[in-house]
């Protein structure tokens, strides 16, 4: 039972255009939600987080919005660089249930000049 | 400051054999989780040790195991080795897994390839 989905496994977009990356959850539990960057050999990195309580958090070039009565959220990068090339994780937690995460399958974004 | 360290970083070994994986937190974090990564499958998450105790298990069955020391460093065990389980095993450190640390910093895994 996946309970957080990134339906898109992969996204192309040119550079300096905006990259728009969607992940859908099913859990009405989750209350924290984050996205992960990773490079092929590398961890993950922690990008950027959101509370349930705010539906926008935003740092710099990376904005994620969370529509909770759709159980969506979304990641804009804008504007897009070749270095953000990379998978992008989605993942999401009950801040009752200590650090479990649970992750989506990624998206694979490339950035083309 | 130093990032989440993993050691060994690549491993292979043989079916019905045991591993035993190593993992050092940030400076300071008392949390470790540990995550599966298989192609298809992304992030499957195994345990949590906060304070050597386990605080939070995923579904995975008995063969694999944990433990986390004094000095917060941890250690994952799977014995009696499957193909399956062939993937890239990530741990993770956090302040203390709670308000002021849901954020997780990950280590550059150990891949072990079972054959």
């Amino acid at each position: 039972d996946q309970q957080v989905k990134q339906n898109s496994p992969s996204l192309s977009v040119q550079e300096g255009r905006i990259s728009i990356l969607n992940c859908d959850y099913t859990n009405s539990m989750f209350d924290y939600f984050l996205w992960y960057k990773k490079y092929p050999a590398e961890g993950p990195t922690f990008l950027i987080s959101i509370s349930s309580i705010k539906d926008k958090n935003e740092d710099g070039r990376f904005t994620v919005f969370l529509n909770k009565s759709a159980k969506h959220l979304s990641l804009h990068i804008v504007p897009s660089q070749p270095g953000d090339s990379a998978v992008y994780f989605c993942a999401a937690k009950n801040t009752g249930t200590a650090s479990k995460l649970t992750f989506g399958t990624g998206t694979r974004l490339q950035v083309t000049l | 400051k130093a990032g989440v360290t993993q050691t060994p970083r690549y491993l292979i070994k043989t079916r019905g054999q045991q591993v035993t994986l190593s993992c050092s937190p940030i400076s300071g974090h008392r949390s470790v989780s540990w995550y599966q990564q298989t192609p298809g499958q992304g992030l499957q998450f195994l345990f949590e040790y906060f304070s050597e105790t386990q605080r939070n298990k995923g579904n995975f069955p008995g063969r694999f195991s944990g433990r986390q020391f004094s000095n917060s460093r941890s250690e994952m065990n799977v014995s009696t080795l499957e193909l399956g389980d062939s993937a890239l095993y990530l741990c993770a450190s956090s302040l203390t897994g709670s308000y002021d640390g849901y954020e997780q910093y990950f280590g550059p895994g150990t891949r072990l390839t079972v054959t």
